[in-house]
């Protein structure tokens, strides 16, 4: 079955740099890769999406790149700030058109003043 | 448009006891779906509606639950039997068929005694 390896140790970075999280998925790439941001106690919030035949998906200061040679995609928020900090998922469609979603345990992301 | 909504936001039982949950996607949408998750961990999808039927269940999904969407608006999740195994936050997300954005609620947290 598929596994989605994301950076269990959180990630603390200052005010102002370049957060970088990890998504490595094993098996056969996904039609669609996702990925949410998820607040303590609340439920995950829709970032960006980006398809297996798309190398690179910019939305504001967010960017993501997806290497299905690699297996693997990269998250990007420049210009950080301490209201980024929350816990980034990374999600796999694996036929795409919306079916259900395969989750990784998501990457904690403190930004420090 | 009010997102996802779900009741109750918390839950505590006994063990033995039965509970139901309620989801209440954005209107419109047709798709509909449940996952489910424990702490560290991301989600993990148990079922999903199109309209009123429900096309995919996982095997996660054992006999003592069962989920219903009967006129294809909201959607009620129930849990017999619970075991202290089924305390985890119980998420729901709606979509506009056939896009690939799921909007997620608040989930409810179950806590078994």
């Amino acid at each position: 079955s598929q596994k989605i390896e994301q950076n269990s140790e959180a990630l603390n970075i200052q005010e102002g740099k370049t957060a970088t999280l990890t998504c490595n998925y094993t098996n056969y790439s996904p039609a669609y890769l996702q990925w949410y941001r998820q607040d303590p106690g609340r439920g995950p919030v829709f970032l960006l999406l980006i398809r297996e035949n798309e190398k690179e998906k910019r939305k504001e200061r967010l960017k993501v790149t997806f290497d299905t040679t690699l297996k693997q995609s990269l998250f990007h928020i420049t210009a950080s700030q301490p209201a980024d900090s929350a816990t980034y998922l990374c999600a796999l469609d694996m036929t795409g058109g919306g079916n259900k979603l395969t989750f990784g345990t998501g990457t904690q992301l403190k930004v420090e003043l | 448009d009010t997102g996802v909504s779900q009741d109750p936001r918390h839950k505590i039982t006994k063990r033995g006891q039965n509970v139901t949950f309620r989801c209440d996607p954005i209107s419109e949408h047709n798709r509909l779906y449940w996952y489910r998750q424990t702490l560290g961990q991301g989600p993990e999808f148990l079922t999903y509606f199109q309209n009123e039927a429900q096309l995919e269940k996982s095997r996660l999904l054992s006999d003592r639950f069962s989920a219903e969407r009967p006129k294809g608006s909201f959607s009620t999740l129930e849990i017999q039997r619970t075991e202290q195994g089924d305390s985890a936050m119980y998420l729901c997300a709606s979509s506009l068929s056939p896009s690939e954005t799921q909007y997620f609620g608040p989930g409810t947290r179950l806590l078994v005694l």
